[in-house]
């Protein structure tokens, strides 16, 4: 597709299990990020990924949650042994290389997730 | 680090100008980007400066003022769409180029 496309949109759990989330950035775009929202909250960097270089990890809570990308294309978010307290809206963004325009970010519609 | 601040709420009326203040501190400046989130949807796009001075876009302009380290965004003629949050994001210059977002601010059209 044309856009950013993140799966599942809405993803509802229970507290202790782990949860995959996926992030199918635009085609050629060389940066991807993630960031959560609580809900009325601004957007909290977790990860950042830029081409072939060591990903900047420095947002993510803590060690239950990691992230992957293969090559320039897609992404993982995993959160092991969910908890209540990580209920928020998971958004993904791409943008072409620093350098080559602004670079803006361009988001996907962000996975919901709730932990009961 | 990163530092940057906005107000939490703003309030105008239908026809009026506002102007949205954002203040950051960081090292490495390379870019500060407004984004318009309507509630329930994703950020999108609204302007970009880096270097000082007054971009215009229609009814939205954004100003920078790198050694005040600080940016508005003004939005004329407003309209009852207008209504949502508006967020103010810094990109590093390093060999990672983050783009860090302020908390936002959440924008009220008054009839």
């Amino acid at each position: 597709g044309a856009g950013v496309s993140q799966s599942p949109s809405n993803k509802v759990t229970e507290k202790g299990k782990d949860v995959e989330l996926r992030c199918d950035p635009i085609s050629g775009h060389t940066a991807l990020y993630w960031y959560r929202q609580r809900l009325g909250q601004g957007l909290e960097f977790l990860i950042y990924f830029q081409g072939n270089s060591a990903p900047d990890k420095s947002g993510l809570p803590s060690d239950r949650f990691s992230a992957e990308r293969t090559g320039e294309s897609v992404s993982t978010l995993t959160i092991q042994r969910t908890q209540q307290e990580d209920s928020a809206v998971y958004l993904c963004a791409s943008s072409s290389e620093p350098g080559q325009g602004s670079g803006e970010l361009f988001f996907g519609e962000g996975s919901r997730l709730t932990v009961l | 680090g990163q530092n940057i601040d906005q107000p939490t709420e703003m309030t105008a009326t239908e026809g009026a100008i506002v102007q949205i203040n954002c203040t950051y501190q960081t090292s490495g400046f390379n870019g500060l980007f407004w984004y318009q989130q309507h509630a329930g949807e994703a950020p999108t796009f609204l302007s970009y400066n880096v270097l000082d001075g007054l971009e215009e876009k229609g009814r939205f302009s954004s100003f920078l003022s790198r050694s005040k380290g600080y940016s508005y965004l003004l939005l004329k003629e407003l309209q009852m769409k207008d209504s949502a949050s508006y967020l103010c994001a810094v990109r590093r210059y390093s060999s990672a180029s983050k783009i860090i977002f302020g908390s936002g601010t959440r924008l009220s059209i008054r009839p």
